[in-house]
């Protein structure tokens, strides 16, 4: 059964960067059958999605949030991360990190990242 | 991009009722739709996958069906663990965008 596991600060200064890790186990990155995703959810609100990688280090992002973002994959830890910069209260929320098959199949169970200063 | 849009946003039902939900993608996405449910607190769950292919493990009372631009999620006898916030999600190209969510709550 494959299990992730964000980790992070929980809060972040306005107009800094936000970064997760996502720690994957029970399966690996490196599969070339899957892409790696962060999906976030503001407080109340619905789902949206940030951007995925793939074992290759290819990375599809929202264009929304494109300028501001990093997706990146380490293998030997297996584990991939998310950065986002210059943050605003707007960027409060639940992330997830998941991973894609045809659909979103395994999901971390979420870490509220609250931006304030 | 691809917009999705749900309806109802939200519905009130009693357990033993049929609830179904709609889901509408802004351009042809042919099969590439799934559909999650969310509980309070809790990540998302895959329900369904490839428009109407039922994930494992998930009761048959769920069903989904459409193609194209027009979907359908159907709970044939709501149970009182279905009460929850179900999204559509496209997967046909990326960004992959998620519905708004239909919420169903108890009447």
């Amino acid at each position: 059964q494959v299990q992730l596991q964000e980790s992070g600060p929980g809060l972040v200064k306005p107009s800094e960067t936000l970064s997760l890790t996502c720690t994957v186990s029970g399966g690996s990155v490196s599969s070339g059958s899957y892409y790696w995703t962060w999906i976030r959810q503001p407080p109340g609100k619905g789902l949206e999605w940030i951007g995925y990688i793939y074992y290759t280090g290819s990375t599809s992002y929202n264009p929304s949030l494109k300028s501001r973002l990093t997706i990146s994959v380490d293998k030997s830890k297996n584990q991939f991360s998310l950065k986002v910069r210059s943050v605003t209260a707007a960027d409060t929320a639940v992330y997830y990190c998941a991973r894609v098959d045809t659909a979103i199949d395994f999901w971390g169970q979420g870490t509220l990242v609250t931006v304030s200063s | 991009d691809i917009q999705m849009t749900q309806s109802p946003s939200s519905v009130s039902a009693s357990v033993g009722d049929r609830v179904t939900i709609t889901c509408r993608a802004s351009q042809d996405i042919h099969t590439w739709l799934a559909w999650y449910q969310q509980k309070p607190g809790q990540a998302p769950k895959l329900l369904i996958y490839g428009a109407s292919t039922l994930q494992g493990g998930v009761p048959s009372r769920f069903s989904g069906s459409g193609s194209g631009t027009d979907f359908t999620l159907t709970i044939s006898s709501l149970q009182p663990e279905d009460f929850a916030t179900y999204y559509c999600q496209q997967a046909n190209n990326f960004p992959f965008a998620f519905g708004p969510g239909t919420k169903v709550d108890v009447k």
